[in-house]
């Protein structure tokens, strides 16, 4: 089982929709936990961290269930600008800087 | 903001040949990290370092070596460039704030083709 499991998509949707990626990871010490955004060529940026409770940016949310492992991103009124690959990102455990890169999940907005 | 920068964006070499990529971080941070991404595979650790002139293996480190001889400046080299390591290079930096701690910046990255 790979450490960061992402649909890889692609994932088409018109301006406007909602659209929601999902993520599991397999180390339940595991304590980090990131969406980065990745642009064709360009190297990954971190959009946001996850907290336990879940968090909110503008029109992006991140939801982390501990039990199940589970990471979810929700993108709402989606812009042509939002297409790009999604890593799900996760730290190997305490203690440690080391991260786990999903292979991540390409999304496509059209007009 | 934070600023990682590559040393070059686009690299040719031939077989054999060492190469070096550099690596500076402008915002202080202990921690630096070397991937490599491929289709499919994702990003993948070859080394990183904690601290200068300290270096960890990290998942695929065979046919690389590291150098850290200044906190800002992380340095990746290819002893004996082969065409197996033809791939997009990214260094990334992280610090040790609380309310940052574990998130990684990242380069622009470099494309080695090697031939």
């Amino acid at each position: 089982r790979k450490e960061v499991e992402q649909d890889p998509g692609p994932f088409n949707v018109p301006e406007g929709a909602t659209v929601a990626f999902n993520c599991t990871y397999s180390n339940s010490a595991s304590q980090s936990f990131f969406w980065y955004r990745q642009d064709c060529r360009k190297e990954p940026k971190l959009l946001m961290s996850v907290y336990s409770s879940g968090n909110e940016d503008g029109r992006f949310t991140a939801q982390l269930n501990r039990a199940s492992q589970y990471i979810s991103l929700l993108i709402r009124d989606s812009k042509l600008s939002d297409s790009a690959t999604y890593l799900c990102v996760v730290n190997m455990g305490p203690n440690t800087d080391k991260l786990i890169f999903g292979t991540g999940t390409r999304l496509q907005v059209f007009p | 903001d934070v600023k990682v920068t590559q040393s070059s964006r686009y690299l040719v070499k031939r077989t054999g040949e060492k190469v070096f990529l550099e690596c500076v971080q402008d915002m202080d941070h202990e921690n630096m990290f070397w991937y490599r991404q491929d289709p499919g595979l994702g990003l993948r650790l070859i080394y990183f370092s904690y601290d200068v002139k300290m270096k960890e293996k990290g998942d695929i480190p065979e046919g690389y070596s590291v150098s850290r001889e200044k906190k800002e400046r992380f340095s990746l080299i290819l002893e004996s460039a082969s065409t197996n390591q033809t791939s997009m290079y990214l260094c990334a930096s992280s610090g040790a704030d609380r309310g940052k701690m574990y998130e990684q910046y990242f380069g622009p990255g470099t494309r080695l083709t090697v031939t």
